[in-house]
């Protein structure tokens, strides 16, 4: 398997614009996170997915963000509208349910100018 | 509500010493605790798991003990290497899934050749 994939790696955009941020998880996982990394607060979860349904969204910092997994391969973290205080690394993490070990895609970097 | 703070922030040694990667959390009812590496513009990659009912782990040069009364645990790296440069986060678990993981903002290792 090629583990957790997310893209893209790298995302420029203006203030205002909306943002779409993609993930495919391991094959066979039934659980997904979206994380976000930033310097002055570290990882921080956004929101989980245990077999495609939405299960606590509380880390979601506001309305302007929102996510969706259609599918058990696919999901995708949406910012509209975006703001510079959104820049931040943005990690999708699969795994089992109730299996601690959780699996890191290689995180999308969003600069918002 | 669970914090895990992770000392030094950042740490530059030169190669070949022997170093310790402290971690701390608030609330010592937890299952397990991890060690994580996180290389530049990379995911993150388990390095090691200590159960709640263990007191070390050990994998290759990396030694990981946790005292779970006292909320501590420390990341021994010996004879380092320009190689194990990255950073290195603690995460802690509390149950419920991987969502009941809570991350340190890390150590930021460099090894001086």
């Amino acid at each position: 398997d090629a583990g957790v994939i997310q893209s893209p790696r790298h995302e420029v955009t203006e203030m205002g614009q909306e943002v779409t941020l993609r993930c495919k998880p391991i094959s066979g996982h039934n659980s997904l996170f979206w994380y976000r990394q930033t310097m002055m607060r570290g990882l921080e979860l956004l929101i989980y997915f245990n077999n495609n349904v939405p299960i606590d969204d509380s880390g979601m910092p506001e309305d302007r963000f929102s996510a969706k997994m259609p599918n058990a391969s696919f999901s995708t973290l949406k910012i509209q509208p975006s703001e510079p205080r959104d820049s931040a690394v943005y990690f999708c993490a699969s795994s089992l349910i109730g299996d601690t070990e959780a699996f890191f895609g290689q995180g999308t970097r969003l600069t918002v100018v | 509500k669970q914090e895990v703070t992770q000392i030094p922030a950042a740490l530059s040694v030169p190669e070949g010493e022997n170093l310790v990667l402290n971690c701390s959390f608030t609330d010592s009812a937890i299952y397990n605790l991890q060690w994580f590496r996180q290389d530049p513009g990379k995911g993150l990659t388990s390095l090691l798991l200590i159960q709640s009912s263990q007191r070390e782990q050990t994998s290759g040069r990396l030694n990981a003990s946790l005292d779970k009364s006292s909320g501590r645990s420390t990341l021994y790296i010996a004879a380092s290497q320009p190689g194990d440069s990255a950073t290195y986060l603690c995460a802690v678990y509390s149950g419920g899934g991987a969502d009941g993981l809570t991350f340190g903002k890390g150590t930021h290792l460099i090894i001086q050749p």
